[in-house]
């Protein structure tokens, strides 16, 4: 099993531009997250999904969109980027919301400019 | 609101030298306290699971304890390979359901050989 996986690793964007973080996991799990890390504030909740077609806010979901057409992919999309998002990313997983282990993925770290 | 407080902030010790990292928690009906690793460029590996005071848990030179109020893990004899920031995490319960993980900003742990 790969577990989760994003990309890309690494991405610079222009203020006001789009673009989308990719999320996979191939564990059949059904609640998916994304976070982002920024120095001194913790892991924040962006959004979550529970399974296949269901998603919903986390902590600070403002100016990011997400979808689950499948169980396993999640991506993030970033419709108009801004300084504020610059940031570490990550996806997790887990077989449900009440699931005690969540599983990571690598992460990705977005600098927007 | 749930919240979650790590001290230190960062952490020095030399080979072999115990210590512990503290978690202070506010929140309201707690499901479960975790404790993550997190390596450099990585996502957060999950260390262990606390469900109620009282409750410890051991895995190698690591040993998590739970207070109504706290938790600590101890690092017994660290070895440089334990340098990592670890993260703590509480999850409550809220209306029988199981809410978000709430994440505190973790202690930079540095073992000097």
């Amino acid at each position: 099993n790969a577990g989760v996986t994003q990309t890309p690793k690494f991405q610079v964007l222009k203020t006001g531009q789009s673009m989308t973080l990719q999320c996979a996991q191939d564990m059949n799990h059904e609640y998916m997250s994304w976070y982002r890390q920024d120095p001194g504030m913790g892991l924040r909740l962006i959004h979550y999904s529970v399974g296949a077609g269901i998603t919903d806010q986390g902590e600070v979901p403002n100016g990011y969109n997400v979808s689950r057409s499948t169980t396993e992919d999640f991506p993030l999309r970033l419709l108009s980027a801004a300084p504020s998002q610059t940031s570490v990313y990550f996806c997790a997983s887990s077989y449900s919301r009440s699931s005690y282990e969540q599983y990571f993925g690598p992460g990705t770290r977005l600098t927007v400019t | 609101e749930d919240q979650v407080t790590q001290s230190p902030e960062a952490l020095r010790l030399q080979e072999g030298e115990s210590s512990s990292l503290n978690c202070s928690y506010t929140v309201s009906g707690l499901r479960g306290l975790f404790w993550y690793r997190q390596d450099p460029g990585k996502g957060p590996e999950f260390l262990f699971t606390l469900y109620s005071a009282g409750e410890e848990k051991e895995k190698e030179r690591l040993k998590a304890t739970l207070t109504k109020k706290e938790s600590f893990l101890h690092i017994t004899a660290p070895k440089p390979e334990d340098s990592a920031t670890y993260l703590c995490a509480v999850q409550a319960m809220s209306g029988g359901s199981a809410r978000q993980l709430t994440f505190g900003s973790g202690t930079q742990l540095t073992v000097l050989p």
